[in-house]
């Protein structure tokens, strides 16, 4: 099993929408969760950690359920500026940090 | 406060030659990664750091080599270049791993062809 699962979409949306992206990682001794978004061609860059207790940020909310081993992140009101790759992304203390393949999202006018 | 440093942002390599891409970080991170990227795929770790002094293989280290002699910098060399090595290349960097607080900073990449 890979250390950090994603479905690589693409998720096609209109402007406005609700649009959820879960990830499933296999060990269950990380400790930090991570979203990232990249631009095509670009560095990746942080959208928001990811805490046990759930956070939110305007519009994104981040949810990690330890029981089950996934994180998820929901998008409220789509803009078309929300269209990138979302990265998940995972870590525990003395190792690396364990990438997903990324979710392709487009929000249509 | 600049971050994460790399440079060149571009470069054109000839097959057979060697280069090295620059990263520094300004944060006092111990902790610093390259990754590559190869169009429309996942990052890559090739080689970490946990520290000045320390360094280890990631997932595909064949063809890199790296130093760590200071906190700030961790060069990435390339020997003897292949086309295979054309990609884009994103030095990161971490205070530590295991905190949610601690995520990593990414550099502006280099875009690296070789021919």
């Amino acid at each position: 099993r890979k250390e950090v699962e994603q479905d690589p979409g693409p998720f096609n949306v209109p402007e406005g929408a609700t649009v959820a992206f879960n990830c499933t990682y296999s060990n269950s001794a990380s400790q930090s969760f991570f979203w990232y978004r990249q631009d095509c061609r670009k560095e990746p860059k942080l959208l928001m950690s990811v805490y046990s207790s759930g956070n939110e940020d305007g519009r994104f909310t981040a949810q990690l359920n330890r029981a089950s081993q996934y994180i998820s992140l929901l998008i409220r009101d789509s803009k078309l500026s929300d269209s990138a790759t979302y990265l998940c992304v995972r870590g525990y203390t003395g190792n690396q940090f364990y990438f997903g393949t990324g979710t392709s999202l487009t929000v249509i006018p | 406060n600049a971050g994460v440093t790399q440079t060149p942002k571009f470069h054109i390599l000839k097959i057979g030659q060697s280069m090295t891409l620059q990263c520094t970080q300004d944060m006092n991170h111990n902790y610093m990664y390259w990754y590559r990227q190869d169009p429309g795929m996942g990052l890559k770790l090739i080689y970490y750091s946990v520290g000045a002094g320390i360094t280890d293989k990631g997932e595909v280290p064949n063809g890199y080599n790296v130093s760590r002699s200071t906190t700030e910098d961790f060069p990435l060399r390339l020997e003897l270049a292949a086309p295979s090595q054309t990609s884009v290349y994103f030095c990161a960097s971490s205070l530590n791993q295991g905190s949610p607080n601690s995520p990593l900073h990414f550099g502006n990449g280099t875009r690296l062809t070789v021919t």
